[in-house]
Formats: structure tokens, sequence, C-alpha cells
């Protein structure tokens, strides 16, 4: 079965400061990976997912996100914070045969500082 | 623009009554899934149905059921809410298929039970 593991509950950046929010993946295939975004009291968004096509995705609102297979990793950065990046960010893991079991990680709260 | 829309944003109950949760999405997907949110668990799934009438179990269906009569709709039931039903709860939807393809959320209601 696959799962994720979001390394850190909370991450607290100064706006402008680079963001690195860690995510690592178990799984016996090739999966699926998806950062999702909620903002206070809001639904889920999708950032951005790879798909076993270029390792190196870029997503929504300069975040992008490297698939490390050596490493299970699949850490999502972000060069410089802004006010608005603070919210909840889920990593998550899709397959094998569909997307009906898609298993998410228990979240890391991005605190963003003026 | 994709749209998930769900009934009530917030909703109070007071246990042992019936609750019903609507979903209703516009994409015309085949999928749709219940999930409950819980600080530091991230999403469970609870059920999710890929067709008119079809259902399967998630994770944690123990006290809900649900309900497709049509496409577009997905409601979850609390046939006799308790209080550790209190949570987050979203509704999702996605095209059948491959595990690539992500899903798409409506904005969450959060039920309290007293």
């Amino acid at each position: 079965a696959q799962s994720v593991t979001q390394l850190d509950s909370h991450v607290s950046v100064s706006e402008g400061t680079p963001v690195l929010l860690r995510c690592n993946y178990s799984s016996s295939y090739s999966p699926s990976l998806f950062w999702y975004v909620q903002h206070p009291n809001k639904g889920l968004q999708l950032l951005l997912k790879y798909t076993s096509a270029a390792t190196l995705v870029k997503g929504i609102n300069g975040f992008e996100a490297e698939f490390k297979k050596s490493e299970t990793s699949f850490h999502l950065t972000k060069p410089s914070a802004h006010m608005s990046d603070a919210a909840e960010y889920f990593c998550v893991v899709s397959g094998p045969y569909n997307n009906n079991d898609m298993r998410f990680g228990a979240g890391t709260r991005l605190t963003v500082k003026p | 623009d994709v749209k998930v829309t769900q009934s009530s944003r917030y909703l109070v109950k007071r246990t042992g009554e019936k609750v019903f949760l609507e979903c209703v999405q516009d994409m015309d997907h085949e999928n749709m899934f219940w999930y409950r949110q819980d600080p530091g668990l991230g999403l469970r799934l609870i059920y999710f149905s890929y067709d008119v009438k079809m259902k399967e179990k998630g994770d944690i269906p123990e006290g809900y059921s649900v309900s497709r009569e049509k496409k577009e709709r997905f409601s979850l039931i609390l046939e006799s809410a308790s209080t550790n039903q209190t949570s987050m709860y979203l509704c999702a939807s996605s095209r059948p298929g491959t595990y690539s393809y992500e899903q798409y959320f409506g904005p969450g209601t959060r039920l309290t039970v007293t």
C-alpha cells in the first residue's frame, strides 16, 4: 500500500524567504504525486502534480516540486514566500490502478511572518 | 470553471439526529468522494462512488452511508449523529481512469454535533 509522510507539521518563514515543505512517499510502483493547498475555511486546490513525465514540476503561484525516486521524496519549494501563501499544504500519492485510492499526508501548516 | 459545491458551510446538529450532507458537481465526472478532515490526520476517505447507484467503502465508513441517484449529486448520510463525527467534511469529484487524474474539491462542511 502506498503512503506519504509530511516531515513537518508546521513551517514558519519570513516573507521574501524560501519555502521548503518536505514529503516522503512509500510505493511499490511508480506513483502519481500531488500537492494541494487549503486556505482557511476553504476546500483543497491543486498546486501541482507529478505523473511520470518531467521530474521537476512547476505549479501555480510560483511553487515547484521535484520527484526524486532514489530518495522517495517530493518536496515542495518556492523561492520567495508571500503573505498569501499562509495555508495548509497536503502531499498526496495516488494509485496503483486508478485515482480512487489517494493517500493524503497529515498536512503542513505554513506561517508567513511579515 | 470547474465547480464542486456543498450544501452547507457550517452545520450544528444534536446527538442522535439524522444528518444529510449534499454535494453537487458540474463537471460531468463519474467519480465522487466523501472525506473527513481532522487535525493531524489529513483527509480520510469515507465512501466513493464511481457511477450512479454504485458505491464503495473507504477507510472509515462506520456510522455513515451514501446515496447517488444522479450523476452530479452525491449525498453523505449520518444515520444517528454522534459527537465523534464532529469534523470537516469534504466532497470531491474526478474523471475515472488512471491515477494521474486529480480530484476537485468542494469548500467543505464543518459539522458540529452537540
